[in-house]
């Protein structure tokens, strides 16, 4: 059965440095997405992706984040100078939207991000 | 504007006991309801999707969706403890939208 994945699955960095997260979504999905979910809190959606931008994103998603799908099958969230407070898990989905009003949303396992 | 309300448990039940989950949302906007179930430190997986009011069921699970109330149920049968897990509810208002969650209800079934 086809699966979102994503890398690496935990990643600790220093205050102030630049991470990517990488993500490969199901292979026929066209939208893509990034979530995260700060330790005990309720998963939060970030930012939506179609057709090579941007189509939606929260307050969360200020100037220190971007994402891109660099070639047919990754799509990442980079993050210039983390903080803190960016501490948390990371997920990426995916969905066709294949001719419906809606699609339901595929989760990967998600990147654990610690920021020391 | 808190816009998906969850209690988060934890709830513990016996099991085979009746599991009933709850949300309620505050904009009628949202038309699409989803619950997910998400295991420790794992990413959350899809366990029913609805759009109209009224039930869905799939196995052991059932969705309630009550639009006038803006109310919705996952409803647990004959509960096993591999079903121990957080059960996310999240909405859309359609299309592409990103989904609003649920903070998510701790279950525990105690065998």
């Amino acid at each position: 059965e086809p699966e979102v994945t994503q890398t690496p699955s935990h990643q600790v960095t220093q205050m102030g440095q630049e991470v990517i997260l990488r993500c490969v979504p199901i292979s026929n999905h066209l939208y893509f997405y990034w979530y995260r979910q700060i330790l005990g809190q309720k998963v939060e959606f970030l930012v939506s992706f179609y057709n090579n931008e941007i189509s939606e994103k929260s307050e969360i998603f200020d100037d220190q984040f971007s994402v891109e799908r660099p070639d047919g099958s990754n799509f990442t969230l980079k993050i210039r100078s983390t903080k803190l407070e960016d501490s948390a898990m990371y997920f990426c989905a995916s969905t066709s939207l294949g001719g419906g009003l809606t699609d339901t949303q595929y989760f990967g396992p998600g990147t654990r991000l610690t920021v020391l | 504007q808190k816009e998906v309300e969850q209690d988060p448990g934890p709830l513990s039940v016996p099991e085979g006991a009746i599991v009933s989950l709850n949300c309620t949302y505050s904009n009628s906007a949202f038309q699409y309801f989803m619950w997910y179930r998400q295991y420790s430190r794992k990413g959350p997986e899809l366990l029913m999707y609805t759009y109209s009011s009224g039930n869905k069921e799939d196995g052991r699970f059932t969705a309630q969706v009550d639009k006038s109330s803006k109310y919705i149920s996952l409803f647990i049968r004959d509960s096993q403890p591999s079903d121990s897990a957080t059960y996310l509810c999240a909405i859309s208002g359609g299309g592409a939208d990103g989904l609003t969650f649920g903070k998510g209800t701790h279950l525990i079934i105690q065998p």
